[in-house]
């Protein structure tokens, strides 16, 4: 089946500082990722849309200063927490959709998330 | 905007009793539906979904019709196993294919 990897698992920084979360498609190409932040207990937030070759495409009320998304390849995406504070502490999760599957194919392959916690 | 609604867990279920997981959504047009579930240190994986009204998504035993009249997407098992330990995701596509999650049902089925 489709596998999409995140790294590193966790990450603990202090505030200030930069955390570069990796998102990976094993076996299978995405043109098409997404990035989502989940607080406890609370639903999956899609925070932006990464498009191959193209800049990202956030939604309202993120940051795109703040959370710098590259999707350099089609089997990597990354999200940059720039200038990280304890409010950006959260769940990270990245999902990929396969580009053997047309537009409006809505079947989307997630990672297992990065945990975020910011000192 | 899209907005989903489903049941607050955490649901506890003895092995072999039948589960419901209620959704319901909010939308503008067509969307379809979907059931998500996460398993302990693992991502979301699609467990069923349908994409249109009156489709019947199924998988693993699971099964869930998509409900226009009443917006209703609620997810059922005749008997659930140790293993269907989980958390429960209802979600619903919009304009892009931009998933709109609900909160999430942790289930906890116990021999």
């Amino acid at each position: 089946g489709a596998v999409v990897s995140q790294h590193p698992s966790r990450v603990i920084c202090k505030s200030g500082t930069s955390v570069k979360i990796e998102c990976r498609s094993l076996d299978f190409q995405a043109t098409t990722m997404f990035w989502y932040r989940q607080f406890p207990k609370q639903s999956l937030m899609l925070m932006a849309t990464s498009n191959e070759g193209s800049k990202a495409t956030y939604e309202q009320g993120v940051e795109k200063d703040k959370f710098l998304i590259n999707h350099a390849s089609l089997t990597l995406s990354t999200l940059t927490v720039t200038s990280a504070h304890p409010e950006d502490s959260s769940f990270y999760i990245c999902s990929a959709r396969d580009i053997r599957t047309g537009p409006g194919t809505d079947t989307q392959y997630f990672g297992p998330g990065t945990r975020l916690t910011v000192l | 905007g899209n907005s989903v609604t489903q049941m607050e867990g955490p649901v506890t279920l003895s092995e072999e009793a039948f589960l419901t997981i209620n959704c319901t959504y909010t939308a503008t047009g067509y969307p379809s539906l979907f059931w998500y579930v996460q398993y302990p240190g693992e991502g979301l994986q699609l467990l069923l979904k349908a994409t249109k009204a009156d489709d019947k998504g199924s998988n693993k035993g699971f099964e869930a019709t998509y409900r226009k009249e009443t917006t209703s997407f609620h997810l059922e098992k005749g008997s659930v196993q140790v293993s269907d330990s989980a958390v429960y995701f209802c979600a619903l596509t919009g304009t892009a294919s931009k998933l709109t999650f609900g909160t999430g049902t942790r289930l906890q089925v116990t021999l």
